[in-house]
């Protein structure tokens, strides 16, 4: 079945670790997003790639990295994990960058 | 700067017509999208807006005036279901799409 899919689902983690939430989708879309999403907030991009081996920032990059090695895949790394990072983050992808995206089940982070 | 603005709730009573509605300030513009997403859940997608006027999909309606920058999203013959948050989205001229904070809509019997 066609999807995007995101691990873990929920993870609790100690500040200063690293850690990295995975991403994958198997419909063949070139272009994919991080979103992180807070309470009375909009969701707010993180990082996107238009197409496999280009990246580009967001609105709110600072403590985050990503990698686009081939279609299928988008981790989203944090270096050294601090509490104001604690949010839900949702995967996104679209066929192209101005197409309608959509979102995978997302990924409920808590720094400690 | 760039802002959508939506209001943060409404109630509405079930059968009944609820219209969400939403401003926007990109930077260029190319397009509005609305989306639903239940408590716990991802956004899914309902509509897309370039062009003024209306787009109708089932009881859901969509309405768009570039001039005024507005839009609003229209749900008919409303059901318990459709208790959930409405995020209005704008796509700039990066094809970046701007985000409201959402209205999350409550459906009462």
């Amino acid at each position: 079945i066609a999807g995007i899919t995101q691990a873990p689902t929920s993870q609790i983690l100690a500040a200063g670790r690293r850690m990295t939430l995975r991403c994958t989708q198997d419909m063949r879309h070139n272009a994919m997003y991080w979103y992180r999403q807070d309470l009375g907030l909009g969701l707010r991009l993180i990082h996107y790639s238009n197409t496999a081996g280009t990246t580009g920032k967001g609105e709110v990059p600072d403590g985050y990295s990503v990698s686009r090695a081939n279609t299928d895949d988008f981790p989203l790394t944090l270096a050294s994990a601090v509490p104001s990072q604690t949010s839900v983050y949702f995967c996104a992808t679209s066929k192209g960058a101005p197409d309608t995206q959509y979102f995978g089940p997302g990924t409920r982070l808590t720094v400690l | 700067g760039q802002n959508i603005d939506q209001p943060t709730e409404m109630t509405a009573t079930e059968g009944a017509i609820v219209q969400i509605n939403c401003t926007y300030q990109t930077s260029g513009f190319n397009g509005l999208f609305w989306y639903q997403q239940h408590a716990g859940e991802a956004p899914t997608f309902l509509s897309y807006n370039v062009l003024d006027g209306l787009e109708e999909k089932g009881r859901f309606s969509s309405f768009l005036s570039r001039s005024k920058g507005y839009s609003y999203l229209l749900l008919k013959e409303l059901q318990m279901k459709d208790s959930a948050s409405y995020l209005c989205a704008g796509m700039d001229s990066n094809y970046q799409l701007i985000w409201g904070a959402g209205t999350k809509l409550i459906i009462k019997p």
